[in-house]
């Protein structure tokens, strides 16, 4: 069954402090994993399509990363703005959807 | 370019009532898709379109109806509101034909709340 598993739930980090977030998928052939950021009230706003194990691409102070199992998406000296709730996706070739994670929930205190 | 909007933002129903929950983008994109949001359970598809004309069930349809008569509307229909579709209601449009390989652009939102 395709699966995506995001954690942690919630992170709390100072201004400053560098941390990654995971995002675990099990999936019928991966065709795309996307990750979004979405504030509070709200849409869903794309940041980051990887398509191949070993793909990484970067947009200011975030950073994603592919596995064969995992993504990460490394947020380097984070600010409080980049407070929201970032929400993993993979598009399944089994299905030909969407499967989205349950999304974790980052606060930076200045 | 207004992107997707989605009208009502907020909206208060009582059990039985229907209503239509409006969607319309301006990008000129085939693809377009309804999902639901509820907490712990992420982002649900409901209903989609691959173009006018053509639509298609998703993860969690009951209850609801789609059309799509034009490339820029997909409204959503409750058909007889219950408490279990209190949710947050997004709306979602692609360039390409592929939900799982085209990166989707999503409205504001509609906070529905059934009483």
């Amino acid at each position: 069954e395709d699966q995506v598993t995001q954690s942690p739930e919630a992170l709390r980090l100072q201004e400053g402090e560098s941390s990654s977030l995971n995002c675990s998928y099990t999936v019928s052939g991966l065709r795309g994993l996307f990750w979004y950021r979405q504030d509070p009230g709200k849409g869903p706003e794309f940041l980051f399509t990887l398509y191949s194990a070993g793909e990484e691409k970067e947009k200011e102070r975030l950073k994603a990363t592919l596995t064969k199992k995992e993504s990460f998406l490394h947020i380097t000296a984070p600010k409080p703005e980049d407070s929201a709730t970032y929400l993993c996706a993979v598009g399944s070739s089994n299905t030909g959807k969407l499967i989205f994670g349950q999304g974790t929930t980052l606060q930076v205190k200045p | 370019n207004a992107g997707v909007t989605q009208t009502p933002k907020f909206q208060v129903l009582k059990t039985g009532q229907s209503m239509t929950l409006q969607c319309a983008q301006d990008m000129n994109h085939e693809y377009m898709s309804w999902y639901r949001q509820d907490p712990g359970m992420g982002l649900r598809l409901i209903h989609y379109s691959v173009g006018a004309g053509i639509t298609d069930q998703g993860e969690v349809p009951n209850g609801y109806n789609v059309s799509r008569s034009t490339t820029e509307d997909f409204p959503l229909r409750l058909l007889s509101a219950a408490p279990s579709q209190t949710s947050v209601y997004f709306c979602a449009s692609s360039p390409g034909w592929g939900l799982s390989t085209d990166t989707q652009y999503f409205g504001p939102g509609t906070r529905l709340t059934v009483l």
